[in-house]
Formats: C-alpha cells, sequence, structure tokens
C-alpha cells in the first residue's frame, strides 16, 4: 500500500525566507512519481512541481524545488524567498498505478503561514 | 480554456435525499477522478475514469456512483445522503492513463456539501 506522511500540521515563516515542508512517502513500487499541490484560501488545487522516481536531479520550478532523497523516501519542498501569496495548505501526493490504471494518493497536508 | 468545471459550489442536503455533482473538463484529457476532502485530511479517491464508458473504485467509494457520459463529462451521484458525507468534493482530470507521462492532474474547484 501507498502512504504519504506530512508531519508539519502547520508552519510559520517571515517573508522573503525560504522554507522546508516535509513529506516522506511508502511504496514498494520502482516507478512512481512524487506531486506538491498548492491549496490556497479560495479551495482550489494548484499543481506546484513534479519528481518521477528515477530522476537524478531534483525538481525545480521557480522559487520552488523538491527535495528528493530517495534512500529515505522524502520529498521535501522547499521554497525559496517566501512571499505572502504564498500563505496556503500544501499537500504532498504521489502517482500510483494498478492494473494499469494510475491515481495519486495525498497526505494530510502543511498549512504555511508567510509573516510580513 | 476553463479547466475543470464543477457545479454547484455549495449545496445543503437533507439525510436521504439524492443529488448529482457535475464535472466537467475541456482540455481533452482521458482520465478523471472524484475526491473528497475532510478537514484535516488529504484528498480520498471515490472514483476514477480511464475513459469514456470506463470506472474504478477507488478508497472510498460506498455510497457513490459515478457516470462518464462522454470524454468531457464525469458525474457523481449520491443516492442517499448521510451526514458522513458532508465534505468538499473536488473533480480532478489527467492528460495521461495506464503507465505513459507524470500523471499530474489538475482540479477543479470543489463543491461544498453539506448533509443534515
Amino acid at each position: 500500500a501507498q502512504k504519504i506522511t506530512q508531519t508539519q500540521p502547520g508552519m510559520f515563516v517571515q517573508e522573503k525566507e525560504a522554507v522546508t515542508l516535509d513529506c516522506t512517502y511508502d511504496t514498494s513500487d520502482q516507478s512512481y512519481g512524487l506531486f506538491w499541490y498548492k491549496q490556497p484560501s479560495s479551495g482550489e488545487m494548484i499543481f506546484l512541481i513534479y519528481q518521477g522516481s528515477y530522476d537524478e536531479q531534483n525538481a525545480t520550478e521557480g522559487r520552488y524545488s523538491l527535495n528528493f532523497q530517495k534512500a529515505r523516501k522524502s520529498a521535501n519542498l522547499v521554497i525559496s524567498a517566501s512571499q505572502l501569496g504564498d500563505s496556503a495548505m500544501y499537500f504532498c501526493a504521489m502517482r500510483y498505478t494498478w492494473g494499469g490504471r494510475r491515481a495519486l494518493t495525498f497526505g494530510s497536508g502543511t498549512r504555511l503561514q508567510v509573516q510580513p | 480554456n476553463a479547466g475543470v468545471t464543477q457545479t454547484p459550489k455549495f449545496q445543503v442536503l437533507k439525510t436521504g435525499q439524492s443529488m448529482t455533482l457535475q464535472c466537467a473538463q475541456d482540455m481533452n484529457h482521458n482520465s478523471m477522478y472524484w475526491y473528497r476532502q475532510d478537514p484535516g485530511m488529504g484528498l480520498r479517491l471515490i472514483y476514477y475514469s480511464a475513459s469514456e464508458g470506463t470506472t474504478d473504485k477507488g478508497e472510498v467509494p460506498n455510497g457513490y456512483n459515478v457516470s462518464r457520459l462522454n470524454k468531457r463529462e464525469f458525474s457523481l451521484r449520491l443516492e442517499s445522503a448521510a451526514p458522513s458525507q458532508t465534505s468538499v468534493y473536488f473533480c480532478a482530470s489527467s492528460p495521461h492513463t495506464g503507465t505513459g507521462g507524470l500523471g499530474e492532474q489538475y482540479f477543479g474547484p470543489g463543491t461544498r456539501l453539506t448533509v443534515t
């Protein structure tokens, strides 16, 4: 069974500082993908960044980077130079497959608050 | 492009009533999904459709039925609503099916359902 664990229910960060949101995962699959989504207070889910299990380099998308440590089964999200608009819930998710189908399993999320 | 749209945005039902949540996507995606999000939890998969005419149960399918009417539309029906079905419901779509591509999903804005 696949499982995503996010151990930080809430985080605070000062504007312009960097912050790391933790994510660990459990899977017996060799091929999988890891995602981060942002959910602002308006409620929509926004896809931020993706890391494949065979990707050797950490993924980056603008101010977002994914610190992928395969042996430790962790996929932490790093946000550099935090902005007030980064305040939101952040969900880590893992792609899994079964019988040719695929879906995502999500962690419980981390609420990030950026302070001026 | 509107992306993924959901109707209604809000709904209040009495126990035992039925209703259908509508979802449509205009991105020509093959795969579509229904999730529910309960307070303090990540999203849990209710049903999945890899293509028109096919559906599969997810993690929490009990009490729900789905219809993949065509490539664009995927509806979720509650036949006899229960208070335990109070939740926020998200529809999502993905351009990828099977094992190809990243498998990222794009989400609608959600439907907030309350069952009294």
